[in-house]
């Protein structure tokens, strides 16, 4: 099947922009998204790209989408310690609207 | 409040032992879909469902089943259940078809141990 692929670990300290990458297979997705998860609470949905852009600026977020290379970022400007949290990209299928999740990153930030 | 209810938030059951974990969304949402997160795995999709009484496997759908009688409600229904489906459950819901892009909405989940 197809995967969704990202690092486990990100580590930064406050202040620093974070950078959390993701790289997916299926090239028919149509949108493909970031999700946050706090300890103990479900997913909140930072924000979402479609296939055809390749660039999303939502304040201190910004993502940028390869599609040649199937490569997604979540770029965090100004790091804060409440951002502390596991962060999802995930896929929707192009061709039967499921829907595909990393394993998640887990962001450190250090004060 | 918008949102998206699941019930019960912890079961704790024996092998073998038919249980549902309810879900219900008030957003009029026609997706709703089913995960289980486990460690190291992130969420994987059990079922979903693009609109009443139409529903399709996702990436884990053995020892699961599903139902969309009604918009709002997607009953998550376990036969019999076995150790390898304790795991932390997760009912999400959003707008489809060209007037949404799928941005979904989580129940705060659903903590399943089946001993």
């Amino acid at each position: 099947g197809e995967d969704v692929e990202q690092s486990l670990f990100l580590s930064v300290r406050e202040g620093d922009s974070s950078v959390i990458n993701c790289t997916y297979t299926d090239s028919s997705s149509t949108y493909l998204y970031w999700y946050k998860q706090e300890p103990g609470a479900g997913l909140q949905l930072l924000t979402y790209i479609f296939s055809n852009m390749d660039m999303k600026q939502d304040q201190r977020l910004t993502v940028l989408l390869n599609k040649k290379d199937k490569h997604l970022s979540l770029r965090i400007a100004d790091t804060q310690t409440g951002d502390s949290a596991i962060y999802f990209c995930a896929e929707l299928g192009g061709k039967s609207n499921d829907m595909r999740f990393g394993a998640g990153t887990r962001l450190t930030v250090k004060p | 409040e918008a949102q998206v209810t699941q019930n019960p938030r912890y079961l704790i059951t024996v092998t073998g032992k038919k249980l549902t974990v309810t879900c219900s969304q008030n957003m009029n949402h026609e997706y709703m879909s089913w995960y289980r997160q486990d460690p190291g795995l992130g969420l994987r999709q059990i079922y979903y469902s693009m609109n009443v009484e139409v529903t399709d496997k996702g990436d884990v759908p053995e020892g699961y089943k599903v139902s969309r009688k009604e918009k709002r409600n997607f009953p998550l229904i376990l036969e019999s259940p076995s150790p390898n489906q304790t795991s932390l459950y997760f009912c999400a819901s959003s707008l489809a078809g060209v007037l949404g892009s799928y941005e979904q909405y989580f129940g705060p989940g659903t903590r399943l141990t089946v001993t």
